[in-house]
Parts: structure tokens; sequence; C-alpha cells
């Protein structure tokens, strides 16, 4: 399977700020998508990301707060705008090859927002 | 995307298969059974799926009832790194417009010495 990686693994932001995460696969992959995964909680999807034009968000999610890019087959990016406490939890890329074929997950980006 | 339901925890003596149950009732006929993991402070991990044939890879075996309602994967051979939380999932036959995967709370593993 495809090899997810994300950046940055971790990190620590103030009230306020925003961050970008990025998700890189090393090879062309035909879906990307974005999960939030809260303190203790499942995974819910954000959103799909799509090649070349504006992604496909989930229900209470927005492109405002969470806007993102994905200008080829194998790069995506999520930002995490004006955060807040809230906004605290792992955010993870996922990806899919071709049809048919299972969704494969990065180890995801550990977010805390102090 | 059918509903699923997991039991919150099991546990398991190490060397032991590991017989995860999940109830599926109102699958459809075109719906899948998708099996992934969670290992801590990793992304949920693709361990197996089927539509109504038992299915068997390096990593599990997937038993699919006659009638579709329930399902288990079976671990057999559990050692302590399968502890994890392990996730059933539903849904339709994966398309470029309708691949999204609905997590329940899943399954806590705990895998004893």
């Amino acid at each position: 399977s495809a090899v997810i990686s994300q950046k940055p693994s971790r990190d620590i932001c103030q009230r306020g700020t925003s961050l970008t995460i990025q998700c890189q696969v090393d090879s062309q992959v035909t879906m990307m998508f974005w999960y939030r995964q809260q303190p203790g909680q499942s995974l819910t999807l954000i959103a799909t990301a799509n090649q070349g034009s504006e992604a496909t968000y989930e229900s209470g999610f927005v492109i405002d707060k969470f806007p993102i890019s994905r200008p080829n087959l194998t790069f995506s990016t999520l930002t995490v705008s004006n955060m807040s406490p809230e906004d605290s939890s792992i955010y993870l890329c996922s990806v899919v090859q071709g049809e048919n074929q299972p969704q494969h997950f990065g180890d995801g980006t550990r977010l805390s927002i102090l | 995307d059918a509903k699923t339901t997991q039991p919150t925890s099991m546990d398991c003596a190490e060397g032991r298969a590991a017989n995860l149950p999940c109830n599926h009732s109102t699958i459809s006929g075109n719906e899948y059974v998708y099996w992934y993991r969670q290992i801590h402070s990793q992304g949920p991990q693709y361990i197996i799926h089927g539509l109504k044939n038992n299915e068997t890879n390096e990593m599990a075996s997937l038993i699919i009832t006659e009638d579709r309602k329930s399902s288990t994967l079976i671990l057999p051979h559990a050692t302590l790194r399968d502890t994890a939380v392990y996730y059933c999932i539903v849904r339709g036959r994966l398309s470029y417009n309708t691949d999204k995967l609905i997590f329940g709370t899943g399954t806590r593993l705990q895998v004893f010495p």
C-alpha cells in the first residue's frame, strides 16, 4: 500500500493562530480525505480533497475553518484556522489508490491548542 | 450505510484466537464489511474486507454469516501487539464519489500475557 507521510506529527499552538498540515503520498492516488479524531473519540470525516477543485465538506465542517488544497495526485494540505482549544484533536489524512481499493491512513497530526 | 454494533471491549490471552463480533442487521446486498484497527498513537490500519464469502489474509480471517447480518473477525494467534481498537464498518462498493468511511466506537481488544 501507499506510504503516507503527515507533517507535522504534532504541534502545540496558540489560540487564534492557524496551522497547515501536509499529507504526502509516495504514489499517485485517486482520492484523499481528511478526518478528525477528538480526544477519546472515533474518527469523523472532515472533507474529501478533490484534485484541482474545491474540497467536498461534510456536515458541520466549513471551508473558512478548514481550507483544503490538493494541487496534484500525491499531495494535500489541511489548514486549521483561527484555532481554539476545541480544535485540539488528531487530524488524519487517508488515501485510496484505485477502484475498489481500501482506504489507507497516515499516522496523523496531534494538535494541541493552548 | 448500514449501522454496526460491536462490544465495547474484549480480552484475549496471548497466543489464543481473538474473535471479534460485529452485528450489521440492516446491511444491504451491495454493502461490504470492512475491518480496521487503531493502535494507540497511530492511524487506522486496514485489516480485511468482504462481501459475502469468508476471506482470509496474512493478518486475519473474516467470517460473514449466510444472511450477512453479522460477521466475526478472527485473529488466529493474538499477540500483545494486537492490542488496539477494532472498527467494523459497512459501506457500499468503493467508487470515486462515495468512498466515505463512517467509524463507530469500535471494540477495544486487550491482549494479555
